[in-house]
C-alpha cells in the first residue's frame, strides 16, 4: 500500500535550534518526493522536491532535505530555524504523470523565542 | 501573476443540502486538482483535471463530483452534505501534467456542515 508516515506529530524547537523532521514512504514505483509547509488558514507552499540525481535537494527559506532509498525516507532539516518558520509541514509522495499525491499526517512546529 | 483563486472562502450549509466550489488556476495552468483537509483524515485526494477531462480519482463516494470549463476554471460539487464533509477543500494547479512541474495551491474553500 502506498503511505506517507510522519511520525512527529508536534515538535517544540528554540529559536536558533537545529531542525529535522522525519518522513518515511512507502510507494511502488520510483518515488517523486516533496515537503510542503502550511500556515493557518492558508494553503500548501512547496518547500522542495525530489525526482532524481542528487539525494540532498536544496530548498526555499533554508531548508533541505535527503532522499535515503534504502530507508525509504525524507527527511527535511533546516540548521537554524526562525520564529517564522512556525506552521505545519507536510511531506508528500506521488508519481509522474499525475497531480495525486498522498500526504503525510504533517507535524506542527512551534519556534520558541 | 496572480495564484490559484478559490471561492468562496467560507462557507456555511446544512446537513442534506448541495454545495459548489470554484477554483479558478494560474493563466495559462491547464491541470487543476481538487483536496479536501480534515483534521481526522488529512489531505486526501479528491480529482484531478487536464483540458476539461478527468484523468484522476480519489476514493471518495459518488456525491463527490467536479468538472473542468474549456478555460481550465474548476469546479467541485458535493450533493446531500453529511457532516463529515465539513473540511479545507484546496485546490491546485499547474501548467502540464508531469512530475518536475510545480503545483501551486489555492488557499481554499472553509466549509462548515450545520
Amino acid at each position: 500500500a502506498q503511505s506517507v508516515t510522519q511520525p512527529d506529530i508536534h515538535i517544540t524547537v528554540s529559536e536558533g535550534a537545529s531542525l529535522e523532521l522525519r518522513c518515511n514512504y512507502s510507494y511502488g514505483a520510483t518515488p517523486y518526493l516533496f515537503w510542503y509547509v502550511q500556515s493557518p488558514g492558508q494553503g500548501l507552499q512547496l518547500l522542495l522536491k525530489y525526482f532524481s540525481g542528487d539525494t540532498l535537494v536544496q530548498g526555499i527559506k533554508g531548508f533541505e532535505a535527503e532522499f535515503k532509498r534504502s530507508q525509504s525516507s525524507f527527511n527535511l532539516r533546516k540548521p537554524s530555524v526562525h520564529w517564522s518558520d512556525a506552521a505545519e509541514y507536510f511531506c508528500a509522495v506521488g508519481a509522474s504523470n499525475t497531480d495525486k499525491l498522498i500526504f503525510g499526517t504533517g507535524t506542527r512546529l512551534q519556534v520558541f523565542p | 501573476k496572480a495564484g490559484v483563486t478559490q471561492t468562496p472562502r467560507y462557507l456555511i450549509k446544512t446537513r442534506g443540502q448541495q454545495v459548489t466550489l470554484s477554483c479558478s488556476p494560474i493563466s495559462g495552468h491547464r491541470s487543476v486538482s481538487w483536496y479536501q483537509q480534515t483534521p481526522g483524515q488529512g489531505l486526501q485526494f479528491l480529482f484531478e483535471y487536464f483540458s476539461e477531462t478527468q484523468r484522476n480519482k480519489g476514493n471518495f463516494p459518488g456525491r463527490f463530483s467536479g468538472r473542468q470549463f474549456s478555460n481550465s476554471r474548476s469546479e467541485m460539487n458535493v450533493s446531500t452534505l453529511e457532516l463529515g464533509d465539513s473540511a479545507l477543500y484546496l485546490c491546485a494547479s499547474r501548467a502540464r501534467m508531469r512530475g518536475n512541474e510545480k503545483l501551486f495551491f489555492g488557499s481554499g474553500t472553509q466549509l462548515s456542515v450545520l
